[in-house]
């Protein structure tokens, strides 16, 4: 089983704060997707990367995939209320089925 | 485009019943998933089906859950009997192919008493 581990649990910040989500697996993967879940709702993909060491940036939210394919980031710049919710990370294997990280879960405060 | 369609949206039942929930994905959409959220935790896979084959069901309870996706469409997931641990989010997505990341439902939420 291709495990991801994500980090940290819980984050609880003030708003205009930066942060970093950190998802982290020993098994390489061909792709990592980043998603969010507000609560009663299911998770929204917010961005898919697939080359090493690739940066994609969503407005104030930038996302990077590791060099080697196991790892992942995802910096928030400026963190703001609306941004509150679960981020999940999800790695991506060649039997074209996602395996989810535990999440993390953001909250910003005004 | 409409989206991934879920119901019931809740449901309480007692333990040792039984329960179903009904997913009908996006139109076009081949590969239809389960996953169950348990509270404060990420989604774990249930099952898989690529059009209403079963892809991958490793990870299903067999003795108690079953699933199915007849005419490759609607996907029906039962749980007979329930238990107290079953109690979670139930949500089913769809999609093209994963690179293209999934669309999910809003999920049904299970409560076991």
């Amino acid at each position: 089983t291709q495990l991801l581990e994500q980090s940290p649990q819980f984050l609880s910040i003030q708003e205009g704060e930066n942060l970093t989500v950190y998802c982290n697996s020993s098994s390489v993967f061909s792709s990592l997707q980043w998603y969010r879940q507000e609560p009663g709702e299911g998770p929204v993909l917010l961005v898919t990367v697939v080359t090493g060491g690739e940066v994609k940036k969503l407005k104030r939210l930038t996302f990077q995939f590791g060099d080697a394919r196991k790892d992942s980031s995802l910096h928030i710049t400026a963190a703001q209320t609306g941004d509150t919710g679960l981020y999940l990370c999800a790695g991506n294997n060649a039997g074209n089925m996602l395996t989810f990280g535990g999440g993390t879960r953001l909250m910003v405060k005004p | 485009e409409a989206g991934v369609a879920q119901s019931p949206r809740y449901k309480i039942i007692e333990k040792r019943q039984s329960v179903a929930f009904w997913c009908n994905p996006i139109s076009g959409h081949a590969t239809l998933y389960w996953y169950q959220q348990i509270l404060g935790q990420g989604p774990k896979l249930l099952i898989q089906f690529q059009n209403n084959g079963v892809v991958d069901d490793s990870q299903l309870p067999k003795d108690r859950f079953s699933a199915e996706r007849l005419k490759g469409v609607d996907s029906t997931l039962k749980i007979q009997p329930a238990k107290l641990e079953d109690s979670a989010v139930y949500l089913c997505a769809s999609s093209l192919a994963s690179q293209y990341g999934y669309t999910f439902g809003s999920g049904t939420r299970l409560t076991v008493v």
